[in-house]
């Protein structure tokens, strides 16, 4: 398996609900992406991890929370979120600064 | 507030013309930029990146630099209906981070 992987692909989950986003890069790469994509609007960077080490924390609200174990693997943890948080969330990683960076397929998420 | 802008469009072109496609960055200190391509529902997939003023070309597509402008394009030679997407124009803005415009929607006609 290469690139970048994410599960699920689509979740609908309650506003009381918590759930995980899994993101995981078989390219090597050592920093890795949360991006939020909403409708009309530029992708929003959230986070950024490097070698594991959170680098950016881009004024995310508390109700996500990430987590990165290594470098192949990034979550995305959920809850109690709102329904403009509906959205497409991207996950990508990156060889090298300056380098491009690779995406996932997005996982939709749609907040009830 | 670092910013890249984009037209959003919807940019529509003829089959077989040149679709031009623009964008400009604020961070005079940005080095690299990139192009990406994201068809609807899908995620963005990487067309160009240029590091260096001037024209890259690859194929069909060329990205045009001018730093002292702060502004990259996308020319797109010989329009293909598969061409019709959203055209991201992206920056790094150092740091590992990279900024990305809203986006451009392009249109060719059959």
């Amino acid at each position: 398996e290469t690139g970048v992987t994410q599960t699920p692909r689509h979740l609908v989950m309650g506003m009381t609900n918590k759930k995980s986003l899994k993101c995981e890069q078989h390219l090597g790469h050592n920093a890795m992406y949360w991006y939020k994509q909403s409708a009309k609007k530029p992708l929003e960077l959230m986070f950024v991890y490097n070698f594991k080490e959170q680098t950016e924390n881009n004024s995310v609200p508390s109700r996500f929370s990430p987590e990165c174990p290594n470098s192949s693997h990034l979550f995305l943890h959920l809850h109690t979120l709102q329904p403009e948080d509906s959205a497409l969330y991207l996950c990508a990683s990156r060889g090298q600064e300056g380098a491009e960076a690779f995406f996932g397929q997005g996982t939709r998420l749609t907040v009830v | 507030q670092k910013e890249v802008e984009q037209n959003s469009g919807p940019l529509s072109v003829p089959e077989g013309a040149i679709a031009s496609l623009n964008c400009t960055y604020s961070d005079r200190g940005s080095q690299s930029f990139f192009w990406y391509r994201q068809y609807s529902g899908k995620s963005p997939e990487l067309i160009m990146s240029i590091y260096s003023n001037g024209d890259k070309e690859d194929g069909r597509f060329t990205a045009q630099l001018n730093k002292a402008s702060q502004y990259v394009s996308l020319l797109i030679r010989d329009s293909q209906p598969s061409d019709s997407a959203t055209y991201l124009c992206a920056a790094d803005t150092g740091g590992f981070k990279t900024i990305f415009g809203a986006g451009t929607r392009l249109f060719v006609k059959a």
